[in-house]
């Protein structure tokens, strides 16, 4: 009964791989983010999508491809990974008319080798 | 462009005792949420409490409790008879509430609290 579920929990890959993380919630939300979590514990948004639509897209590179095939849905395709792509990466939700209280997901830690 | 600013990187309370983390934010925004979320060694992000800005009364979620000062910008989370269990990161976060649905939490730098036994 997971209310917002990411997998995988951890990723370990090489340098110049494309990875995807993905993330389901259960909660009826209509808004889906994600979050990334540098080493220094910082949370920085990176995109939030309104029912299937991209709604915010912060100033990440390119080789990250968000994608949600409906609004329960939210995964990160990252292509061509680079060192400085370890993170920790949070997906999120939140239902745009509540109380705007956003759900987090247990985090993916992505470590690029 | 909103900024949320955590002065104090670690913090430490002996248990049972009362530890009060700094907050504060810049916006020019009228409309908004505040927010701390902690995040224990298990990385999970847990909603401590939250705030409207338009309420002038502190929110209080049982040992956890606000002090919100809206003219100065200010938003502090006391803790009452610490826990061991509150041993975590605590994020201070804003949201605004205009801009339809483009809402998102822009986050403090964090406080890492131990609570020692």
């Amino acid at each position: 009964d997971t209310a917002v579920s990411q997998t995988p929990k951890y990723l370990v890959t090489q340098m110049g791989n494309d990875k995807s993380i993905k993330c389901e919630q259960n909660l009826g939300h209509d808004t889906m983010y994600w979050y990334k979590q540098d080493s220094k514990k910082f949370l920085k948004i990176m995109f939030s999508y309104n029912n299937k639509e991209l709604i915010i897209n912060e100033t990440v590179p390119n080789r990250f491809s968000p994608k949600s095939p409906d609004k329960a849905h939210l995964n990160l395709h990252i292509n061509s990974l680079e060192l400085g792509d370890s993170a920790v990466y949070f997906c999120a939700s939140t239902i745009s008319s509540g109380a705007n209280v956003l759900t987090f997901g247990a985090g993916s830690r992505l470590t690029v080798l | 462009a909103q900024t949320v600013t955590q002065s104090q990187p670690e913090m430490s309370v002996q248990e049972a005792e009362t530890v009060t983390l700094s907050c504060t934010y810049d916006t020019s925004e009228n409309n908004y949420y505040l927010f701390w979320y902690k995040q224990p060694p298990s990385r999970q992000m847990i909603l401590v409490i939250r705030q409207e800005a338009y309420k002038q009364q502190n929110a209080t979620e049982n040992r956890f409790s606000v002090n919100f000062q809206k003219a100065a910008k200010s938003f502090s989370l006391k803790i009452s008879d610490s826990q061991l269990g509150d041993t975590a990161m605590y994020f201070c976060a804003f949201m605004k509430l205009s801009g339809g649905s483009n809402y998102k939490l822009t986050f403090g730098k964090g406080t890492l609290l131990t609570v020692n036994p």
